[in-house]
């Protein structure tokens, strides 16, 4: 069974510009959450979709967003990029709620210049 | 608030045991995980452990748990170069709704 994928892989953006990320869960996952992970700040949660809607959110801007579509896919956007947000952004996908086992995809490496 | 605590390194020798700890804090987690990361890679997950567990072994890995002092720890038997990763501690916390919380992640280095 295929696991969870990413894409891009790799992203360079300059400041100022906006990016989306994608994220497809594996199949039969309804929940996925993203997570920003950076060298001094570790792992921080983002947000969580499940069947379509936002269940939870982390102490992020309202310059990062997502959405999640009716087959489960879900994307992250964030806007006006700043160089802080340089950052592995990882997927996570999950059967149910975040209280069940996570499966991680390989993340998108952003890099802001 | 939530919060889960781990040191940052840990170097062993090969063929000797790795002990990771870690410490949290919301008293209502209900899972327990730990996850591998590997450099370029997203997290593996290892194994995980319910609240209302002591211990759980799953071949050269045992999770001891502690719910009275809120300490969990990853024991590695016979340690390999091959487990040289970030081994990251998270608790499913249902405070304000379900989330994992992470820990800063233990590097691991495994001297041949």
């Amino acid at each position: 069974k295929a696991g969870v994928t990413q894409t891009p892989r790799y992203l360079i953006k300059t400041r100022g510009q906006q990016v989306t990320l994608s994220c497809s869960p594996i199949s039969g996952h309804r929940s996925v959450s993203w997570y920003q992970q950076t060298p001094g700040q570790g792992l921080q949660f983002l947000f969580e979709y499940f069947s379509e809607t936002q269940r939870n959110k982390g102490n992020f801007p309202g310059r990062f967003s997502g959405r999640q579509f009716s087959n489960s896919r879900s994307e992250m956007n964030v806007s006006t990029l700043e160089l802080g947000d340089s950052a592995l952004y990882l997927c996570a996908s999950s059967r149910s709620t975040q209280g069940t086992e996570a499966f991680f995809g390989q993340g998108t490496r952003l890099t802001v210049v | 608030g939530e919060d889960v605590e781990q040191s940052l390194f840990l170097s062993v020798r090969e063929g000797d045991s790795s002990v990771i700890n870690c410490t949290y804090t919301d008293s209502s987690s209900t899972y327990l995980y730990w996850y591998k990361q590997e450099p370029g890679a997203g997290l593996q997950l290892l194994t995980y452990i319910f609240s209302n567990m002591d211990m759980k072994q799953d071949q050269r890995l045992t999770v001891l748990l502690n719910k009275k002092d809120k300490h969990l720890s990853l024991r590695i038997a016979d340690t390999q170069t091959g487990d040289s990763a970030i081994y990251f501690c998270a608790e499913i916390s249902n405070t304000g709704g379900f989330k994992t919380i992470f820990g800063a992640g233990t590097r691991l280095f495994v001297k041949a």
